[in-house]
C-alpha cells in the first residue's frame, strides 16, 4: 500500500514553456501532500504544502506565481512550472502525507530546460 | 546550526559489518521521527518511524534520546543492498496535525563493499 505515482518521470523543455508534473497517491486519499526540490547532492528542500480544496501553502522564497500548485482531489496534485529557465532544473518530487505524519514519495520529475 | 544535522559520510563497510548512523535535531518540540533511504536518482522511501521506547525491524534498530535530542540508526549483517543515503527526518510543528512538515537531513551516505 501507500503508492505514490508521479507524471511525468522527465522532462526536457525549452526555456520560458511551463511544465506540469502530476502527482497521484494510488491507494490511499491524502488530504496533504508536499512538493519537493532536489538539487544534485544536496538535501531535500520543501517548496509548499498543497492541501486538498484550499490554497497551497508556499516556503519562504518560493514564487507562488511561478509554482502553481492545484489539490483538486484527494488524490491528485499537481505543480505547474510556469514560464521555466534553465536554474529550475532540479528534481522535483511530490508526497503525500500518511496517518501517522510519515510522507511517502513519488518517483519524481527530473525537469532540463534548456 | 542546522535543524537536522547528520554526519555526511561516506560510510565504507564491508559486508556483514554493523554500521551506525547518527542524527541530532534541533527543535525540542518535534514530535516525529523517521529514517529514510534513498538511492542515487531516485525519490527517498521511508525505511521506519522512529519511537521514544526505540524499535527494531529485522536487521535495523533505531533509537530515539529526547533529553539530547538525538536519533540513531543501527544497520546489522549489512548486505551489499543496503549501500544508499540514509536521511534523517524530523517533524518540524512538533504536533500530530495534518500538514506538519518535514525537515530532512543531508542524509549520509553508505557504501557496502563485498
Amino acid at each position: 500500500g501507500a503508492v505514490v505515482s508521479q507524471h511525468p518521470s522527465r522532462v526536457i523543455c525549452k526555456s520560458g514553456t511551463s511544465v506540469k508534473i502530476e502527482c497521484r497517491s494510488l491507494d490511499f486519499q491524502a488530504t496533504t501532500m508536499f512538493w519537493y526540490r532536489q538539487f544534485p547532492k544536496q538535501s531535500l528542500m520543501l517548496m509548499a504544502t498543497s492541501n486538498e480544496g484550499s490554497k497551497a501553502t508556499y516556503e519562504q522564497g518560493v514564487e507562488k506565481d511561478k509554482f502553481l500548485i492545484n489539490h483538486a482531489s484527494l488524490t491528485l496534485s499537481t505543480l505547474t512550472v510556469t514560464s521555466a529557465h534553465p536554474e529550475d532544473s532540479s528534481f522535483y518530487i511530490c508526497s503525500a502525507e500518511g496517518t501517522y505524519n510519515e510522507q511517502f514519495f513519488g518517483p519524481g520529475t527530473r525537469l532540463t530546460v534548456l | 546550526r542546522k535543524e537536522v544535522e547528520q554526519d555526511p559520510g561516506p560510510f565504507n563497510v564491508p559486508e556483514g559489518a554493523t554500521v551506525a548512523f547518527n542524527c541530532t535535531y534541533s527543535n525540542s518540540a518535534s514530535q516525529s521521527f523517521f529514517w529514510y533511504r534513498q538511492d542515487c536518482r531516485k525519490e527517498p522511501k521511508l525505511l521506519m518511524s522512529v519511537y521514544s521506547s526505540g524499535n527494531e525491524d529485522g536487521r535495523f534498530t533505531a533509537q530515539l534520546n529526547r533529553a539530547s535530542q538525538y536519533i540513531s540508526l543501527l544497520i546489522r549483517d549489512s548486505k551489499l543492498s543496503d549501500s544508499a543515503t540514509y536521511l534523517c527526518v524530523v517533524n518540524e510543528v512538533g504536533k500530530k496535525s495534518s500538514g506538519d512538515k518535514l525537515t530532512f537531513g543531508t542524509g549520509t551516505r553508505l557504501a557496502v563493499r563485498p
